[in-house]
């Protein structure tokens, strides 16, 4: 079946650094790939997405470029704010089975220190 | 304009009671979707509406669990003699179809089972 792999957090980072969460995934057919955001307290938030291979999903300067090749959708931001502080969920979905459901990985906590 | 809404915000039972949890789309949304996070299995699919076709309920946990969702719209998920197991937040979700558009998540429910 599907299945998304993040890498397990939380990950630390000083105000202005550069953040990579990587993401790797595996379906059946042409996944869509998503990045969610869930800030403190709020709801789960669409940031970026891509639909095929290369596209390139960017967002409040946050990026990811859909690779089928490494099969990996990898989030990038060149320079964090405390206000990035967040869990940020890789997610596809894939309509080989019928459907729209995403499967997300287990998510990655980000803190941005001053 | 408004979001996904949810109801109640938070939810407090004993073990072995039925609950049902609401969740009010967004207007003109034909697809319905609803997630289970918890800390020990992270995001998962529960059950998928699109219009009028049966639902997909592949990802509900057992028999206890159903869900209707009433002229299209509001959507109900009934947990059926509640486990302590069944504890976590449940989203609900929307999107303007059944393809790979962006859903649109609400705050949740908080399930808590003494």
């Amino acid at each position: 079946g599907d299945s998304v792999t993040q890498m397990e957090g939380p990950v630390t980072l000083s105000e202005e650094a550069f953040l990579t969460i990587n993401c790797t995934y595996t379906a059946t057919g042409y996944p869509s790939l998503f990045w969610y955001v869930q800030y403190p307290g709020e709801g789960l938030q669409l940031l970026l997405k891509a639909t095929k291979a290369d596209d390139k999903g960017s967002n409040k300067g946050f990026e990811a470029t859909y690779r089928k090749e490494t099969t990996s959708f990898h989030l990038e931001k060149g320079s964090v704010q405390v206000s990035d502080s967040a869990v940020y969920f890789c997610a596809l979905s894939d309509r080989t089975g019928g459907g729209n459901k995403l499967t997300f990985g287990t998510g990655t906590q980000l803190k941005v220190e001053l | 304009g408004a979001g996904v809404s949810q109801s109640p915000s938070n939810k407090v039972t004993e073990k072995g009671k039925d609950v049902e949890l609401r969740c009010d789309p967004i207007s003109g949304h034909t697809a319905l979707y609803w997630y289970r996070q918890s800390l020990g299995q992270g995001l998962e699919f529960l059950i998928y509406f699109q219009g009028n076709s049966a639902p997909d309920k592949s990802g509900l946990p057992s028999d206890r669990f159903s869900a209707e969702r009433t002229g299209g719209s509001v959507s109900t998920l009934t947990i059926q003699r509640t486990q302590q197991e069944d504890s976590a937040v449940y989203l609900c979700a929307s999107s303007p179809k059944g393809d790979h558009g962006p859903q649109h998540f609400g705050d949740g429910t908080r399930l808590s089972i003494l």
